[in-house]
């Protein structure tokens, strides 16, 4: 099993405030990272799929980068709205492992207005 | 509405007694999977299938069984061979594309009594 992790692993953001967080996995073959969002009572939707090195992707407010060769990405949150309280979670999809997803356990993000 | 539909949302088990966590999919999707989430831990993969009457083992298949003799339809049955059962259960699926995106459902709390 391979070791997708997540950090901080919970965090208070005041509205209008900037905010972002990690997530790590193995470098080594490396095929897709994904990000979810995960709303209380709901379920888990995809934000983002990354597959290259230097990959930028951007969803309105919320953006994230990769960096495959040091096994990172980040996902930032520019003036962070109550909206964007969830769960978001990274998943690293590896090339010698068709279907097996690895998900960290998760950055819990709330705003506070 | 194309969507996934886990039921059902609250289930009890008493000792010794087998119970189905229902999944099934109008998205037309080849593959789904079944996810095991614990706290503070990130989404665990028990049983994957991409074809109907076809599926493989994940990472934690232990005291769990399957089925897949529908596309819409992924059964999951927690045995009483799986000593501790109390976790949230989620369903997915996907597009066989490269990688893929999943869709998940909303998701079943499993107790014990």
């Amino acid at each position: 099993i391979l070791n997708v992790e997540q950090s901080p692993q919970s965090l208070h953001v005041q509205e209008g405030d900037s905010t972002n967080f990690t997530c790590s996995f193995p470098s080594s073959n490396f095929y897709a990272l994904h990000w979810y969002r995960w709303e209380t009572a709901k379920s888990p939707e995809a934000l983002f799929v990354m597959t290259l090195n230097g990959d930028e992707k951007k969803k309105g407010r919320i953006s994230a980068t990769l960096n495959t060769k040091e096994g990172y990405s980040y996902l930032y949150i520019k003036g962070s709205q109550p909206e964007d309280s969830a769960t978001y979670l990274c998943a690293f999809f590896a090339t010698d492992s068709w279907g097996k997803f690895q998900f960290g356990a998760g950055t819990q993000v709330v705003v506070t207005p | 509405d194309g969507g996934i539909t886990q039921s059902p949302k609250y289930l009890f088990r008493k000792e010794g007694q087998n119970v189905t966590l229902s999944c099934e999919q109008n998205l037309n999707h080849d593959a789904m999977y079944w996810y095991r989430q614990d706290p503070g831990q990130g989404l665990r993969l028990i049983y994957y299938s991409q074809i109907v009457n076809d599926f493989q083992k994940g990472d934690i298949a232990e005291g769990y069984s399957v089925s897949r003799e529908k596309k819409e339809s992924f059964p999951l049955t927690v045995t009483s061979a799986q000593k501790n059962p109390t976790a949230f259960y989620l369903c997915a699926s996907s597009y066989q594309a490269s990688p893929p995106k999943l869709f998940f459902g909303s998701g079943t709390q499993l107790s014990v009594l």
